[in-house]
């Protein structure tokens, strides 16, 4: 286990709602990368948080959002949620740019 | 739990032997490469990297290759066991903050 947790495991949402999926980080670990992963694919990089500013974005609209709190922890926002917005959303962890240790991460369902 | 990697590219050994997952990575510029295993319903759950001032680096049964003049990295495990079994992806960084997956390999090992 890494030490990186998020929840929840499992949601359903309906087009046009707003989500938000929250990441524990390891202790000790001052650093949130967020990836969406579809069906059949590697994770895509969304972005990523270091002492509570966005730190680098990948191709994602600014309806995808984030935060991060003192304590490290991460939140992901989604708004006016997509069909193509289904997929596993992964919080990763690290010590700046150290090796980045994965969360189980939420399944996301949008119908 | 879900299925990770539906129409990956699949290798399959037998019990026993060593596995080669190969991978070619798209930037000159990357400057640290990681390999990463996935089971399904999980999280990707970290290898081996290897910098690229390095070509070769060995871990536990693992043993990572660096070709930059091709742009290519290897994955060697040695002795597979069932436990291996998995979807392999390689991930390249640059820039020390966006992490770029491969597509995935998936890892079959028959008993």
């Amino acid at each position: 286990e890494t030490g990186v947790t998020q929840s929840p495991t499992h949601l359903i949402k309906t087009r046009g709602q707003q989500v938000t999926l929250r990441c524990s980080s390891q202790s000790g670990h001052n650093t949130v990368s967020w990836y969406q992963q579809a069906l059949g694919q590697g994770p895509q990089f969304i972005f990523q948080y270091y002492r509570e500013e966005e730190n680098g974005r990948g191709n994602f609209p600014p309806r995808f959002s984030g935060l991060q709190f003192p304590n490290y922890s991460s939140e992901l926002n989604v708004n006016a949620l997509e069909l193509d917005d289904s997929a596993l959303y992964l919080c990763a962890s690290s010590r700046t740019i150290d090796t980045q240790y994965f969360g189980p991460g939420t399944r996301l369902t949008v119908l | 739990g879900e299925s990770v990697g539906l129409h990956l590219p699949t290798l399959s050994v037998q019990e026993g032997d060593n596995s080669i997952i190969n991978c070619a990575y798209s930037n000159s510029a990357s400057d640290y490469f990681i390999w990463y295993k996935q089971e399904s319903g999980k999280g990707p759950q970290f290898i081996i990297d290897i910098r690229s001032n390095m070509d070769k680096r060995q871990g536990q049964r693992v043993t990572v290759l660096l070709n930059k003049t091709v742009k290519h990295l290897s994955l060697q495990i040695a002795a597979t066991q069932p436990g291996d079994s998995a979807v392999y992806f390689c991930a390249e960084r640059t820039g020390g903050f966006k992490t770029i997956f491969g597509a995935g390999t998936r890892l079959f090992v028959k008993a």
